[in-house]
C-alpha cells in the first residue's frame, strides 16, 4: 500500500538549534516529492518539489534534500517564526495529480 | 505565483443545513480541483477530484449525495455539505495544480462546525 511517513511527530528546538526532518515513502514510480508548511488553521503553503534522488533545493534556513526511499528537511538556525507544521507529499501514482499527505512534524523553535 | 482563494474561512451552521464552500484559482485556469479534509492532528485526507465539464469523482467512503461538487467555471469549483451534522465539522481545503505543475497551491481552508 503506498504510504507516507513523516517523523518525528512533534519536535521542540530551542532557537538556532539546527535539526531535520524525515519523510519516507513507499510509492512506486515517484513523479515528485512536495514539501509544504501549514500554520494552524491555514492551507499548506508550498516550500518546494523534487524530483530525483540526489537533488537539493534551499530556501532561506530551509534545505529539502531526496534519496531513493525518503526524505530530509533540513532547518538550519532556526528562528521562532519557523514554527509551524511541516508535511511531505507524493503523486498516488505517476500519472495522477492526487497526492499522499504524510502525517506532518509539528516543529516549535523557542526564543 | 499561482493563487487559490477559498470562502469562507470559517462557517458555524445547524445540524441539517447545508453549507457552500468556494474555491476559485485567481490567475489561472484549473480544469481540475481537489478537495481535501483536515481533521484536528491529523494530516490532509484527499474526498474528491473536481473536473470541470464533468462529474466530479470521489474518493472511497466518502458519499457523493452528502458533498455535491460542482465545477462551474475553469476558475470556481464549490464543494456543498448537505444536511450537515457534527461529525462533518472539519477544515476543508481545496487544492489545484498550477499551470507550471511545480508545486500544487492550496487554499486557505474553511474551518466548518456544525452545531
Amino acid at each position: 500500500e503506498d504510504q507516507v511517513t513523516q517523523s518525528p511527530e512533534a519536535l521542540r528546538l530551542q532557537e538556532g538549534e539546527s535539526s531535520s526532518l524525515n519523510c519516507s515513502y513507499t510509492v512506486s514510480g515517484l513523479r515528485g516529492l512536495f514539501w509544504y508548511r501549514q500554520d494552524p488553521g491555514k492551507g499548506p503553503e508550498f516550500l518546494f518539489t523534487l524530483y530525483s534522488a540526489g537533488e537539493e533545493k534551499e530556501k532561506e534556513r530551509l534545505k529539502a534534500t531526496l534519496t531513493k526511499k525518503e526524505s530530509f528537511l533540513h532547518i538550519t538556525a532556526p528562528k521562532p517564526e519557523d514554527s509551524a507544521t511541516y508535511l511531505c507529499a507524493v503523486p498516488r501514482s505517476y500519472n495522477t495529480d492526487k497526492l499522499i499527505f504524510g502525517t506532518g512534524t509539528r516543529l516549535q523553535v523557542f526564543p | 505565483g499561482a493563487v487559490v482563494s477559498q470562502h469562507p474561512s470559517w462557517v458555524i451552521c445547524k445540524s441539517g443545513t447545508s453549507v457552500k464552500i468556494e474555491c476559485r484559482s485567481l490567475d489561472f485556469q484549473a480544469t481540475t480541483m481537489f478537495w481535501y479534509r483536515q481533521f484536528p492532528k491529523q494530516s490532509l485526507m484527499l474526498m474528491a477530484t473536481s473536473n470541470e465539464g464533468s462529474k466530479a469523482t470521489y474518493e472511497q467512503g466518502v458519499e457523493k449525495d452528502k458533498f455535491l461538487i460542482n465545477h462551474a467555471s475553469l476558475t470556481l469549483s464549490t464543494l456543498t455539505v448537505t444536511s450537515a451534522h457534527p461529525e462533518d465539522s472539519s477544515f476543508y481545503i481545496c487544492s489545484a495544480p498550477p499551470p507550471d505543475s511545480h508545486g500544487y497551491t492550496f487554499g486557505s481552508g474553511t474551518r466548518l462546525t456544525v452545531v
